[in-house]
């Protein structure tokens, strides 16, 4: 099981470029979080999906942003015209289960996607 | 709404002496809690989690933390730190929809 895998690994982009960020959950894991981490500071949710469907984006900048978890392949994210304020980690997590389920508690996390906009 | 609150950003200390990295928390619901670290460059790894019963739990490298209801707090002790503990170190608790919230995290330096 080779966990939560996350690429690229370091993304560089210029202002107004887009940035698409991939997210494979682990085998078996039909939940997936995103999470940004900016310099200095802790992670914030973001959005959670299941397959195909966005179950929460409460976190999510109202503009720019976008995420998805297509029936086949990985979870997207997104960012149009990216500035220099999205320069950031994003970390995907997944759960096996969904809220209220036994052993729903714990996402394991990828390694994350470290995003520089110059 | 859930908030998690680590009161310190940084905790220096020697070798081998003894840490706390401080956690309150702010719930509305049941309480479940976590603490992750975080290695330079890298994602988070699960350390301990308190879920339900013993209000003192253990992680398998010697940290462990207890749940106090009564003061709100998840604070992480070791009773003998080493220098591979240098790390950043979150506390989070479960927020609507299975998510997590985490506190701003506390870097935690270990000095020979």
């Amino acid at each position: 099981n080779a966990g939560v895998m996350q690429n690229p690994r370091h993304l560089v982009r210029r202002r107004g470029q887009e940035a698409r960020l991939r997210c494979s959950p682990m085998k078996g894991h039909s939940h997936v979080y995103w999470y940004r981490q900016l310099p200095e500071e802790g992670l914030k949710f973001m959005v959670y999906l299941q397959k195909e469907n966005i179950i929460d984006e409460s976190g999510m900048p109202k503009e720019r942003f976008s995420a998805e978890f297509p029936k086949e392949g990985p979870s997207i994210l997104r960012i149009q015209q990216v500035v220099r304020g999205d320069s950031a980690a994003y970390f995907c997590a997944s759960s096996p289960v969904g809220p209220g389920a036994a052993g729903a508690n714990v996402l394991t996390f990828g390694a994350g996607s470290r995003l520089t906009v110059l | 709404a859930q908030s998690v609150t680590q009161l310190d950003s940084q905790v220096p200390v020697f070798e081998e002496a003894p840490v706390e990295l401080r956690c309150n928390y702010s719930s509305s619901v049941s309480v479940y809690l976590f603490w992750y670290v975080q290695y330079p460059n890298q994602g988070l790894q699960l350390l301990l989690k308190y879920l339900s019963g013993s209000t003192l739990v253990e992680s398998i490298n010697g940290f462990e933390a207890e749940f106090n209801k009564s003061q709100t707090s998840f604070h992480l002790r070791k009773p003998s730190v080493h220098i591979s503990d240098t790390a950043e170190y979150f506390c989070a608790v479960i927020g609507g929809y299975n998510k997590l919230i985490f506190g701003a995290g506390t870097r935690l330096a270990v000095h020979p």
